[in-house]
């Protein structure tokens, strides 16, 4: 099973709202991850989370902020968002993190639409 | 220049077509390989994963990477209309603290009956 399963499927917010996306793999994978997806264009790494610790911020503004409660769970916390920030957001996990190509899977996404 | 290209099509073929799905990159340094097929606002499914050189086949799908040209492909054989998605390259480096997935921007797929 290679599933990584994301809630909610759609979200609309205004720019004053708080709100959280969440991601669930039960693989036993040490390594999760955010992405974020425009329209027509290829994801775009936000997070890297290993063995719940965040190791990797590709310099993402402070009005994401990651959470990873334990080693199926990563969460991505919402505030002041702007229309920008409207996207497809991705999470994947993977075995562990480091060479050896780790492969990433995918969940379906959240479609965040900021108003 | 990017570090990985593919053409973003869109590429349209009749069912049953043999589809050829190419990817350039700069890196000398990837060594791992893969295809994702992405349908419309789904996440990206892994379809194709391959170490270094070589060709590796699954079912209709043949993915091949040439490292000597820096060029990998992925062939669709009978294609299907289900097969009309987005089919985005990815590859990674063999070493380094962390995994980072370099993309190609996807080449866009329609299959017509």
């Amino acid at each position: 099973d290679t599933e990584v399963t994301q809630t909610p499927k759609h979200l609309v917010m205004g720019m004053t709202n708080k709100k959280s996306l969440k991601c669930e793999q039960h693989m036993g994978h040490r390594a999760m991850y955010w992405y974020k997806q425009k329209a027509k264009k290829p994801p775009e790494l936000m997070f890297v989370y290993s063995y719940e610790k965040l190791s990797i911020n590709e310099s993402v503004p402070s009005r994401f902020s990651p959470e990873c409660p334990n080693s199926s769970l990563l969460n991505l916390h919402l505030h002041a968002l702007q229309p920008e920030d409207s996207a497809l957001y991705l999470c994947a996990s993977s075995q562990r993190t480091g060479g050896q190509g780790d492969t990433q899977y995918f969940g379906p996404g959240t479609r965040l639409t900021v108003l | 220049q990017k570090e990985v290209e593919q053409d973003p099509g869109p590429l349209s073929v009749p069912e049953g077509a043999i589809v050829s799905l190419n990817c350039t990159y700069s890196n000398s340094a990837f060594q791992y390989f893969m295809w994702y097929r992405q349908y419309s606002r789904k996440g990206p499914e892994l379809l194709m994963y391959t170490y270094s050189s070589g060709n590796k086949e699954d079912g209709r799908f043949t993915a091949q990477v040439d490292k000597s040209s820096k060029y990998i492909s992925l062939f669709i054989r009978d294609s299907q209309p289900s097969d009309s998605a987005t089919y985005l390259c990815a590859m990674s480096p063999s070493s380094g603290g962390y995994n980072k997935l370099i993309f190609g921007a996807g080449t866009r797929l329609a299959v017509h009956p």
